[in-house]
C-alpha cells in the first residue's frame, strides 16, 4: 500500500531534550512538508523540501531542524530552543507537477507531549 | 486580515440535513482549492479538489466556487454520523512555489443521530 507513515504516534519531550519525528513515504512524491497543528490554529508549515539535500523554512520554523538525505525520508526534530513544543505534528508529501490536479497527501501523525 | 477565512464551528446538525461548510479569501492569486476532512486525533484526507469557478459534485459532496467573490464552499447532502469531523479548506496559487497550501483553521461538524 502507498502511503505516508510516521513514528511514534505518540511522544514525550522532558524539558530541555531533542527529540525527532519519523516521517516515511512510499508515493514516490519529490515534495515534503511538516506542518504544526494546534487546536484552533489551524495547520501550520514548519519546513518544506522539494528535492533531496533541500529544505526551506515555513512560517514557523524556530526550535526545529530537518534532514532530506533520501527521497522517501523527512524527520524533523524538536531541539530544546522550542520552548512550547506541544502540538499534533503532520507530515505531508506531494508531486511538483504543477497540474490542477496537484495536492497533499498527510500521514497519520505524531503527537508530542511535554512531561 | 487572514489570507483564508473560515467559521471555526461547531456545527452540529442532525443526521439527513444538508451541510453548508464555507471559506473566504483575500488572495485573488489562489486558483485551487481543495476540501479536507479530518477526522479526531488523524491526519487530514483529501475529499475534493477543484480550480474552476462552478459547481463539481462527488456523490453527497459539492464543492462550489466563485472567484468573484473570494468564496468557496462544501456542501454534504443526507449527512450521515460518519461525516462528523473537521473540515479545512486549502488553497494554492499557480506559478512559482505554487505547491505551498494556505489552509482554513476548520470547521467542526457534528452530526446527531
Amino acid at each position: 500500500d502507498g502511503g505516508i507513515t510516521q513514528s511514534p504516534k505518540y511522544l514525550f519531550r522532558k524539558e530541555g531534550q531533542n527529540v525527532t519525528l519519523s516521517c516515511e513515504q512510499n508515493l514516490n512524491h519529490d515534495a515534503m512538508y511538516w506542518y504544526r497543528q494546534d487546536p484552533g490554529q489551524g495547520l501550520r508549515l514548519i519546513y518544506y523540501s522539494q528535492i533531496v539535500n533541500d529544505f526551506q523554512k515555513g512560517d514557523i520554523a524556530e526550535g526545529y531542524s530537518v534532514s532530506r538525505e533520501k527521497k522517501e525520508s523527512f524527520p524533523l526534530t524538536v531541539t530544546s530552543a522550542q520552548k512550547n513544543p506541544t502540538a499534533f505534528y503532520l507530515c505531508a508529501s506531494s508531486t511538483q507537477t504543477g497540474l490542477a490536479t496537484e495536492t497533499q497527501y498527510f500521514g497519520p501523525g505524531t503527537r508530542l507531549l511535554v512531561l | 486580515q487572514k489570507e483564508v477565512e473560515q467559521d471555526p464551528g461547531p456545527l452540529s446538525v442532525p443526521e439527513g440535513a444538508i451541510v453548508s461548510l464555507n471559506c473566504t479569501y483575500s488572495n485573488s492569486a489562489f486558483q485551487y482549492f481543495m476540501w479536507y476532512r479530518q477526522y479526531s486525533r488523524k491526519g487530514p484526507e483529501l475529499l475534493m479538489y477543484t480550480y474552476s469557478s462552478g459547481n463539481k459534485e462527488d456523490g453527497r459532496f459539492t464543492a462550489q466556487v466563485d472567484k468573484s467573490s473570494k468564496y468557496i464552499s462544501l456542501f454534504i447532502r443526507d449527512s450521515q454520523p460518519s461525516d462528523s469531523a473537521t473540515y479545512l479548506c486549502a488553497m494554492r496559487t499557480t506559478g512559482a512555489g505554487s505547491y505551498q497550501l494556505t489552509f482554513g483553521k476548520g470547521t467542526k461538524l457534528s452530526v446527531i443521530p
